[in-house]
Order: structure tokens, then sequence, then C-alpha cells
């Protein structure tokens, strides 16, 4: 079966610029979180959508947003783009806590 | 609030030794418990999980038991070769509605050399 798939797979976008990424779950999953990949911060939490819903969400400013279609499928969007913002971003999608994440093989974004 | 604190890298071996990664935890409730390998230029992908206590977690030769009494979850292989070099991620799911919002650790880079 597919897995889950984001676009673009690489972006180069200039400080103060926005920029919109997604995501297209395993069918069925209902469940879509994003993370943020950095050398220096590791793995971070942005925020997780559960049938269009935001469920959760981690300690990020708020240019950074996201959110959820009917078919299940995820957008993030970072506004105001700043140079830290360069990061590997990842989507996973889930059934349930039990059969844990699936994660797709993520957008580089670099900010210039 | 949740961590998970893992060992730190990078770790060296040769192919065939055994692999030992350290991974405790602190949360409330009863979490899921993963671990995720990363490669070079790729996402994170499952290893394995488990989802209860004194449950033991295994796939392509590597295995992991959650341990409550001392909160870890540490991850173990007999024999590693040469294609396990990656970097290997603790993770943690709570319990209840925020199970959606993974918790992870630092991560280890593990060199396997022929």
């Amino acid at each position: 079966k597919a897995g889950v798939t984001q676009t673009p797979r690489y972006l180069i976008k200039t400080r103060g610029q926005q920029v919109t990424l997604s995501c297209s779950p395993i069918s069925g999953h209902r469940s879509v979180s994003w993370y943020q990949q950095t050398p220096g911060q590791g793995l971070q939490f942005l925020f997780e959508y559960f049938s269009e819903t935001q469920r959760n969400k981690g300690n990020f400013p708020g240019r950074f947003s996201g959110r959820q279609f009917s078919n299940s499928r995820s957008e993030m969007n970072v506004s105001t783009l700043e140079l830290g913002d360069s990061a590997l971003y990842l989507c996973a999608s889930s059934l349930s806590s039990e059969w844990g994440y699936t994660f797709g093989s993520g957008t580089r974004l670099t900010v210039v | 609030g949740d961590s998970v604190t893992q060992m730190e890298g990078p770790v060296t071996l040769s192919e065939e030794a055994f692999l030992t990664i350290n991974c405790t935890y602190t949360a409330t409730g009863y979490p899921s418990l993963f671990w995720y390998v990363q490669y070079p230029g790729e996402g994170l992908q499952l290893l394995l999980k488990a989802t209860k206590a004194d449950d033991k977690g295994s796939n392509k030769g590597f295995e992991a038991t959650y341990r409550k009494e001392t909160t870890s979850f540490h991850l173990e292989k007999g024999s590693v070769q040469v294609s396990d070099s990656a970097v290997y991620f603790c993770a943690l799911s709570p319990s209840g509605d925020s199970w959606g919002k993974l918790q992870f650790g630092a991560g280890t880079q593990v060199v396997v050399t022929p």
C-alpha cells in the first residue's frame, strides 16, 4: 500500500517569504502529525490533527500553522520565514497509538 | 512533562558485534514506546514497538522490552551488520488524547565497520 507522501522534497525560500508543505497520509489514517528535525534541536513536535481538528500543539510560534482536510491530507504553513526555520519537516500518519506512526521522507526546507 | 533520554553516540562497532542502545523515559500513565531508525537522507522507519509493560517488541533481529519498573526500553541486537549503520531514535506516545504527540530522544548514531 502507498506510504505517507510529502511534497515537495526540497524547497529553497528567501527570508520573509512564506511556504506551504503538503502531506498525504496512508489511506484510512485519521491522525496526521508534523515534526521539525534540525541537527541542534533534534526532532520537535509541531502539531497533530485528527479528523480535521488540531488535537495537540507543540511549542512553536504562531508563524507555524497547519490544517487537515476531509480526506485527511494535511498542509503546514510557515509565514515570515527565518533562517532558523531551515530544517527537515516530517509528516507522519497513524491509525492508533498501538500501531505507531508511519513517516514520510520529509521536505527539506532551506531559508536563505 | 514527558521526556525520553537515550545514550549519546556515535556508537562504533565491528560487524557481528552485540549492540545495545539505552533508552529511559519519563511519562505519566501508560505510554506506548517505539524505536525508529533513520538512514541518511530519509525519513523515520518504525523498527519496533511495545504498548504495555513487559511487552517485547522485535523486528529484523532487534529487540526491546518495555520495563515499567525501570522506565526503560533498551534496544539490542545480537549481531550487527554494516547495513545497520543508521541513527536510532527512541520515542514515546503518551496515553490518552495526547497519543499523537510523539516525544523523541536525541538519537544515537550507530556506525558498523566491516
